[in-house]
């Protein structure tokens, strides 16, 4: 089946310093699935910070990066400089041909002043 | 920001009673798909609807859970019998088009003792 993969559960960077989450993902059911990250403040609701539906094409909000790698089958996401704000749970996700969500377990991002 | 709004926040219930939360989508949206997280983060679709219309559900929806979403009342989820494993956050997203983006409400979290 269709399914997404954070191998990092919680990651912790310096104010300022750079950023990487990994994602890798896995789509049976649709050559091409759209691919997501979104993002859970806390006691905030989830909310897309970006979305990317072409292989090749990079997706970009907030200073976030991500590009859609069909070949590696990664969807990594990337900041050059974070900030204590960024702190939050992170989530990569794919959809299948019908438009269910398929999301990873999450990243936990922890930005230290 | 999503302005899907789910009710209650909270819900607590014993093994064997009726959990039921309800979702009113974002307007205009026809378009309502309901995912459970569970404790270890996980996610998993459970059903979707188009207006009145239920597009795709799995199996366990099927068995102990109930959801329709009536024409000009708040949709709905509702598991017959809760069970200790239902324990979860409960999520419900709208789109406008079935392959559109998804606004998620900020979910239902329901604890069964």
């Amino acid at each position: 089946g269709d399914s997404v993969t954070q191998t990092e559960g919680q990651v912790t960077v310096s104010e300022s310093k750079s950023l990487i989450i990994n994602c890798t993902y896995s789509a049976t059911s649709i050559g091409y699935p759209n691919l997501f990250w979104y993002v859970r403040y806390p006691g905030e609701g989830l909310q897309l910070l970006l979305k990317v539906i072409t292989a090749g094409q990079k997706g970009s909000s907030r200073g976030f990066e991500a590009t859609y790698n069909k070949e590696a089958t990664s969807f990594h996401l990337q900041k050059a400089s974070v900030q204590e704000s960024d702190s939050a749970v992170y989530y990569c996700a794919l959809s299948d041909s019908n438009n269910r969500i398929f999301f990873g377990d999450g990243t936990q991002l922890v930005v230290k002043p | 920001n999503s302005k899907v709004i789910q009710t209650p926040r909270y819900l607590v219930k014993g093994q064997g009673q009726k959990a039921k939360m309800r979702c009113i989508p974002e307007k205009g949206h026809p378009v309502v798909f309901w995912y459970q997280q569970n404790k270890n983060n996980e996610f998993k679709f459970l059903i979707n609807f188009q207006n009145q219309e239920v597009l795709q559900q799995i199996d366990m929806t099927e068995k102990r859970f109930s959801a329709e979403c009536p024409s000009n009342s708040p949709c709905s989820l509702e598991i017959q019998s809760s069970e200790a494993g239902d324990s979860a956050l409960y999520l419900c997203a709208s789109s406008l088009y079935k392959d559109y983006e998804q606004y998620f409400g900020p979910g239902t979290r329901l604890t069964v003792l």
